[in-house]
């Protein structure tokens, strides 16, 4: 099973400033299979990122993803008031189970 | 358009079996057409970080969280669109919000290996 560790634990930013969130895997994660998810309070989580680099279908410009092997960051170049939330990575690998990280939350 | 939803007992007393079913539509779970699909199962304590529990694939391929597979089996109904999973022994600390959510594998070239749709989520209340 890999581990994810997300760091920091609560980013606390402004409106218009930039985040960089790291994930960090035990093991190489094949593939780049590393997904990103944003989950505001009371919802359901949101698919941002798949593949590590790859943004899900209306996700806007400003989520980006990128990393490979073990380091993975998810960059949101300028902070919209409806990005504070937590995020998650996830990641997948053939015969292993899927894993969630332990959430990044982004608070003002 | 592509839903899932979950249903199930909203309390269930300690030792119990949690039954859950998500129902979906939108997609087929089966090996028909391009997609390579599966349903995952994924949980939330009350304020704590998400927990994936399960997943089924088109395949009938079946994986758990090594913590909990001892407790948990995942079925599907493709005709029903239908996912269950049941956790047995259930206990206080099993208390949470149990999502649903598709996974999607392959679709027109692209592996994605993601959850890209989920389900509003259902709250479970584990108490005597």
């Amino acid at each position: 099973e890999i581990v994810l560790t997300q760091s920091p634990g609560t980013l606390s930013l402004s409106p218009g400033e930039r985040a960089t969130l790291s994930c960090r895997a035990s093991q190489t994660v094949t593939n780049n299979y590393l997904a990103w998810y944003q989950q505001k309070p009371g919802h359901a989580p949101r698919l941002l990122i798949y593949r590590a680099s790859s943004r899900a279908t209306g996700i806007p410009d400003r989520f980006s993803g990128s990393g490979s092997g073990t380091d993975f960051t998810l960059t949101i170049s300028r902070l919209e008031p409806e990005d504070f939330a937590v995020y998650y990575c996830q990641h997948y690998g053939s015969g292993l189970p899927i894993t969630f990280g332990p959430g990044t939350k982004v608070d003002i | 358009q592509i839903t899932l939803k979950e249903s199930g007992p909203t309390l269930v007393k300690p030792t119990q079996t949690l039954t859950l079913t998500c129902t979906f539509s939108g997609f087929s779970l089966t090996a028909n057409g391009g997609n390579r699909e599966g349903v995952g199962w994924i949980r939330q304590p009350p304020g704590k970080a998400l927990e994936w529990l399960a997943l089924i694939s088109w395949d009938d391929g079946k994986r758990f969280s090594p913590s909990l597979k001892n407790r948990l089996s995942i079925t599907k109904d493709t005709s029903k669109k239908q996912v269950v999973l049941s956790m047995t022994n259930m206990d206080p600390l099993d208390t949470g919000t149990y999502y649903c959510a598709r996974f999607l594998f392959y679709s027109s070239g692209t592996y994605y290996m993601a959850h890209d749709f989920w389900g509003q989520g259902t709250l479970v209340t584990v108490s005597s």
